[in-house]
């Protein structure tokens, strides 16, 4: 079992609001990663980082912002939350010297903007 | 990463084994087989992954055919907590970060 984490697992919130998802991990992992998910859809990666202070945008435009100041913490911030924000929000975590790139995941944010 | 083909949806037994094919002709010498699971709404479950030999841990056995053309997990005494979508996908050798992405995956659904 992952020792990764996620909070809040569900939030509703309205517009304009800003808002931070927390994800933390106990593994020791460098590799953390934050995707977006609709019901039924693929993955999309949005962020992701390869350890402290390194931050790097993914396939798929976001307009959240990132942070890795801690090697266990990765939160995501909205500033300004928009119904197109509905979505669920994964966080992810992986080994660096994984030469394929195991990735463990958290249990999700399902995020609703009003 | 190789291209899979899995079942769109499987049926099994409570306390049966559930075996839950993949196919992956293009798969190159050093590229992986994993597996991941989906129970609905929540985040992906890593299950086990392999190259040539078969693996075991402590949720399930991969079974990797000789000529790597093709796989099947083994979940050995299935549970309905099992019910999930199963994804089987190829990766290759890569020390940078990468997204992950599934495909349709097969729906097993644990039956009473």
């Amino acid at each position: 079992e992952a020792d990764i984490y996620q909070t809040p697992r569900y939030l509703v919130i309205g517009t304009g609001k800003k808002i931070t998802l927390e994800c933390s991990q106990t593994m020791g992992h460098d590799k953390m990663y934050w995707y977006q998910q609709d019901p039924g859809m693929e993955l999309h990666l949005i962020h992701y980082s390869y350890g402290v202070n390194s931050t790097e945008k993914g396939d798929l435009s976001s307009e959240s912002t990132v942070s890795r100041i801690r090697t266990e913490h990765f939160p995501l911030t909205l500033e300004s939350a928009r119904p197109s924000h509905t979505s669920q929000y994964l966080c992810a975590s992986s080994e660096r010297i994984d030469p394929t790139d195991t990735q463990y995941f958290g249990p999700g944010t399902r995020l609703t903007v009003l | 990463d190789a291209k899979t083909t899995q079942p769109t949806s499987m049926d099994c037994a409570e306390g049966r084994a559930a075996n839950l094919p993949c196919n992956h002709s293009t798969i190159s010498g050093n590229e992986y087989v994993y597996w991941y699971r989906q129970i609905h709404s929540q985040g992906p479950q890593y299950i086990i992954h392999g190259l040539k030999n078969n693996e075991t841990n402590e949720m399930a056995s991969l079974i990797i055919t000789e000529d790597r053309k093709s796989s099947t997990l083994i979940l050995p005494h299935a549970t309905l907590r099992d019910t999930a979508v199963y994804y089987c996908i190829v990766r290759g050798l890569s020390g940078s970060a990468r997204q992950l992405t599934f495909g349709s995956g097969t729906q097993l659904t644990v039956l009473p």
